[in-house]
C-alpha cells in the first residue's frame, strides 16, 4: 500500500532554513510526482508545490518563489521541502501529498511540524 | 490563480441533521477536477469527495456532493458525531491547485 512517511518535527529561528524529507513507498517512486501543502495555526490548507519525480520539474506557488526548493532522490524514492529565510508566519504542519496527473490527493504524510521563534 | 470560497465559516449542527457545505470559485471550474477533503484535529487530511460527486473508498453514504461551473456542495446527510472536523474543497484543475479556506463543523 501507498506510504509516505515524513521527518520529525524541528524547531527554527528566525531567517533559517528547515529542509523537510518525505520517503515514499508501495508504488513507483519516479512515475508520479510529490507535492507540499502546509497547514498554518488557525489556517485553511495551503499549496506550497510539487515536484515531478521523473523530469524533476517544479511548480512552485507565487506566493514562495525564491525561497522554496522541491528535490528528490530516486535511489531512496525520498522528496525533500526546503525553505528558507524563515519567517514566524512559516509555523506550520507541512504535508507532501502523491501527486498524480487529473486526480486529488488521495494519499498524505503524516505531516512534519515546523516552528520557527526566536 | 482560482480563489475557492468557502461558506459558512463554521457549521453548528446536531447528530441527525442534515448540513450542507458550500464552495465558490472565482472561475468556473470542470467538476472532474473538484474534490473535498475532512480534517480532524491532529491528522492529516482524508479525501471525501473527487469529481465533485465520487465518494472517495470506505466514505460513508451520508456524504454526497455536487455542483457545477463555480458552484460546489458538501452535503452531510445525518450528522455523526465523529463529522467534527474541518472540510475543505479543492480544485486540481488549473495550477496553482488551491484550496478553499475550509469549513467548521461543529456537533
Amino acid at each position: 500500500q501507498v506510504q509516505l512517511v515524513q521527518s520529525g518535527a524541528e524547531v527554527k529561528k528566525p531567517g533559517a532554513s528547515t529542509k523537510v524529507s518525505c520517503k515514499a513507498s508501495g508504488y513507483t517512486f519516479s512515475a508520479y510526482g510529490v507535492g507540499w501543502v502546509r497547514v498554518a495555526p488557525e489556517q485553511g490548507l495551503e499549496w506550497v508545490g510539487w515536484i515531478s519525480a521523473d523530469s524533476g520539474n517544479t511548480d512552485y506557488a507565487q506566493k514562495f518563489q525564491g525561497r522554496v526548493t522541491m528535490t528528490t532522490d530516486t535511489s531512496t524514492s525520498t522528496a525533500y521541502l526546503e525553505l528558507r529565510s524563515l519567517r514566524s508566519d512559516d509555523t506550520a504542519v507541512y504535508y507532501c501529498v502523491l501527486v498524480i496527473a487529473g486526480s486529488p490527493f488521495e494519499y498524505w504524510g503524516q505531516g512534519t511540524l515546523v516552528a520557527v521563534s526566536s | 490563480e482560482i480563489v475557492l470560497t468557502q461558506s459558512p465559516g463554521t457549521l453548528s449542527l446536531s447528530p441527525g441533521e442534515r448540513g450542507t457545505l458550500s464552495c465558490r470559485a472565482s472561475q468556473s471550474i470542470r467538476p472532474t477536477y473538484v474534490a473535498w477533503y475532512q480534517q480532524n484535529p491532529g491528522q492529516a487530511p482524508r479525501l471525501l469527495i473527487f469529481g465533485a460527486s465520487s465518494r472517495a473508498s470506505g466514505v460513508p453514504d451520508r456524504f454526497s456532493g455536487g455542483g457545477s461551473g463555480t458552484d460546489f456542495t458538501l452535503t452531510i446527510s445525518r450528522l455523526e458525531p465523529e463529522d467534527l472536523a474541518m472540510y475543505y474543497c479543492h480544485q486540481y484543475e488549473v495550477s496553482p491547485w488551491t484550496f478553499g479556506q475550509g469549513t467548521k463543523v461543529e456537533i
